[in-house]
């Protein structure tokens, strides 16, 4: 079946260490999304990217770096200059923004 | 900048009862959209809204959409207790990027 997969589904970082999450999708979606949710606050996009090599800053993309080496991968790093992580990550995915597939997430912890 | 406004923020209910929650967005938005989200869930698309005056139903939840208000409305008849978790609207900015713009959410609780 096609869909977005995230793993890991529980993330631990400890203080100045970079972490990254992975998304991938069998969709054949050219459009992927990383959004940050925290209580309360919706959901905030971080990065997205339309194409294979090719990404934009969302709203939020401070202390987050990503990349679009394939079609199916849209991983995201958290780094030590993200001084609040502490949040659940979601990546989607869409084709022509006609419908918006959602993964499962990840929520990531600073301990 | 689009924005995306939802209200009420918390929504408590009791089962049976009927209740509306109101979506308005700033600027012209192409598509709306609204998911149901479970705790520590991902999210799960309800409805998209394409045109002025659509409407759509499905089961207790009927969505609309007013092009020229810029507001869009998630109406539950008749309200049960499996219908309890966080519901979003999100609007899709115009143009060529496809970013959805999210509402911070309303947590609807329905009570025997």
């Amino acid at each position: 079946d096609g869909g977005i997969t995230q793993s890991p589904k529980y993330l631990f970082r400890k203080e100045g260490q970079n972490v990254t999450l992975s998304c991938e999708q069998n969709l054949n979606h050219d459009a992927m999304y990383w959004y940050r949710q925290d209580p309360g606050q919706g959901l905030r996009l971080i990065y997205y990217s339309q194409i294979v090599n090719d990404f934009q800053k969302g709203d939020i993309a401070e202390g987050y770096s990503v990349s679009r080496e394939k079609k199916e991968s849209f991983p995201l790093t958290v780094t030590s200059a993200q001084k609040n992580p502490t949040a659940f990550y979601l990546c989607a995915s869409s084709q022509t923004g006609d419908g918006y597939t959602f993964g499962s997430g990840t929520r990531l912890t600073v301990v | 900048e689009l924005k995306v406004e939802q209200n009420p923020l918390f929504l408590s209910m009791q089962e049976g009862k009927n209740y509306t929650i109101y979506c308005n967005y700033s600027t012209t938005s192409d598509r709306l959209y609204w998911y149901r989200q479970d705790p520590g869930k991902s999210l799960e698309s309800l409805f998209v809204l394409l045109s002025n005056g659509a409407v759509k139903q499905e089961g207790r939840l009927m969505a609309s959409l007013d092009t020229k208000a810029r507001l869009s409305t998630l109406h539950i008849t008749a309200a049960v207790h499996d219908l309890s978790a966080t519901y979003f609207c999100a609007a899709r900015g115009g143009g060529s990027n496809y970013k959805l713009t999210f509402g911070k959410g309303t947590l609807l609780t329905v009570n025997p």
